[in-house]
């Protein structure tokens, strides 16, 4: 099974902060990677798709990037509505896995 | 995106089986566009994925769960379902049901989550 380890697992920033979260993948899986936020007692919403597609009604601050083992989520300037937990998901197979999150607090 | 609906009971007893039924609303369960699966999420832990089905039936189970998963489809209610027999403490957990696109393979639409919780 492809591992997905993501970091960090938590930080604390403030409103207007560059915020930029890492997946790394235990073998490569091309650009088959979502990104998702997850607010308390919600399910978790698709941000970005394929390692770097936006989801329609996504904010252009988030950004994603990535290709193989590697990826990012970039989110350019933090907004009070995006402390969240962020999750990675590879579905380079039929067998998925999500990163272990990152939980993004308010400094 | 789609519209999924989880349902079932909230309390399963240690080693018996947990049902659960996601309906779909929006879209057909027999399209080629989509995948359907289970997601769940243990209290104050993160996200696992449970396993897939396809619309012709083929199915794909997380490999830790495989020997205790079904998850199948009800075409004629536009629904499926995931049984998950002997369970214990451990499968305490909300539970999703979650659509996925066969052009991009990502997770797209989800339920709003159903808890579940193994206790006597």
């Amino acid at each position: 099974d492809i591992q997905m380890t993501q970091s960090p697992s938590s930080l604390a920033a403030s409103v207007g902060d560059r915020v930029t979260i890492t997946c790394r993948a235990s073998q490569g899986i091309r650009n088959d990677l979502g990104w998702y936020q997850q607010k308390p007692g919600k399910a978790p919403k698709s941000l970005i798709y394929l390692a770097s597609t936006l989801q329609s009604g996504v904010p252009s601050r988030f950004s994603g990037s990535g290709s193989g083992t590697e990826f990012t989520l970039t989110i350019s300037s933090l907004q009070p509505e995006d402390f969240a937990t962020y999750y990675c998901l590879h579905y380079n197979s039929n067998f998925l896995t999500f990163g272990g999150g990152t939980k993004v607090e308010i400094k | 995106q789609l519209q999924l609906q989880e349902s079932g009971p909230g309390l399963v007893k240690p080693s018996e089986t947990l049902s659960l039924i996601c309906t779909v609303s929006t879209g057909s369960i027999t399209s080629i566009s989509y995948y359907w699966g289970w997601i769940r999420q243990s209290p104050g832990k993160g996200l696992e994925w449970i396993g897939t089905i396809s619309y012709s039936w083929t199915t794909y189970y997380n490999s830790s769960l495989k020997s205790r998963v079904t998850i199948s489809l009800d075409t004629s209610r536009n629904r499926f379902s995931l049984k998950l027999n002997s369970v214990t403490a451990g499968d305490t957990a909300v539970y999703y049901c979650a659509s996925r696109s066969t052009s991009y393979g990502s997770v797209d639409s989800w339920g709003q989550g159903i808890l579940v919780t193994v206790s006597s």
